[in-house]
């Protein structure tokens, strides 16, 4: 167990809907990333909150929006679904500086868009 | 572009027979190079972490090396329970942020 949760585990929508996921990350972690996992694309950063500010953004689309929280949860926004937004969506958490750099993952949620 | 490629893409062994998996990397410059196993639908799990050439960790029978171009993960005499994907990834100086760029992995199979 990492000690980041994630919810929900599953969750199954139709094209053209919104969906919310969330993160908790470990206790003391101040640094929350999103990532997404595809077959073909392994995995792809999203975006990185530090302490309640968007640190970083990687191949985040337009559709997708996230915030951190002032209790350090993360939630991770996805509109406008389309059935190419089928994924696992991972969430990470970590330290600040060395030897803190280590990402620790949550057990991820699984999209599925019909 | 900083870039991670991870080879061979799968790799079938006998238990006790051991390899390496090899991780080559293009960055502007290297803050570390990290090493994760993920189970099937499971979140990655954190193995390594290495900042420097020449550094060198264990964990029981893995152990991770570090070149200036590349990693490799041995494995030593593999049991079934160490089939996984063992995922490679870099962390670049110089870049908003610490995010980490991965590799496909490499999808290991040990048989008994």
């Amino acid at each position: 167990d990492s000690g980041v949760t994630q919810t929900p585990k599953h969750l199954i929508t139709a094209t053209g809907q919104r969906v919310t996921l969330r993160c908790s990350p470990r206790s003391g972690d101040l640094s929350v990333y999103w990532y997404q996992q595809s077959l073909d694309q392994g995995l792809q950063f999203l975006i990185q909150y530090y302490n309640g500010e968007e640190r970083a953004k990687g191949n985040i689309l337009e559709r997708f929006s996230a915030q951190q929280f002032p209790d350090l949860h993360s939630e991770l926004n996805l509109s406008s679904l389309e059935l190419g937004d089928s994924a696992l969506y991972f969430c990470a958490s970590s330290g600040f500086g060395l030897p803190n750099n280590e990402q620790f993952f949550g057990p991820g949620t699984r999209l599925t868009v019909l | 572009e900083d870039q991670v490629t991870q080879s061979p893409e799968a790799l079938r062994l006998q238990e006790g027979e051991s390899s390496s998996l090899n991780c080559s990397y293009t960055v502007s410059g290297l803050r570390g190079l990290f090493w994760y196993r993920q189970d099937p639908g499971k979140g990655p799990e954190f193995l390594f972490t290495l900042y420097s050439a020449g550094e060198e960790k264990e964990k029981e029978r893995l152990k991770a090396t570090l070149t200036k171009k590349e990693s490799f993960l041995h494995i030593t005499a593999p049991k079934p329970e160490d089939s996984a994907t063992y995922l490679c990834a870099v962390q670049a100086m110089g870049q908003a942020g610490t995010a980490l760029i991965f590799g496909k992995g490499t999808t290991l199979s040990v048989s008994s």
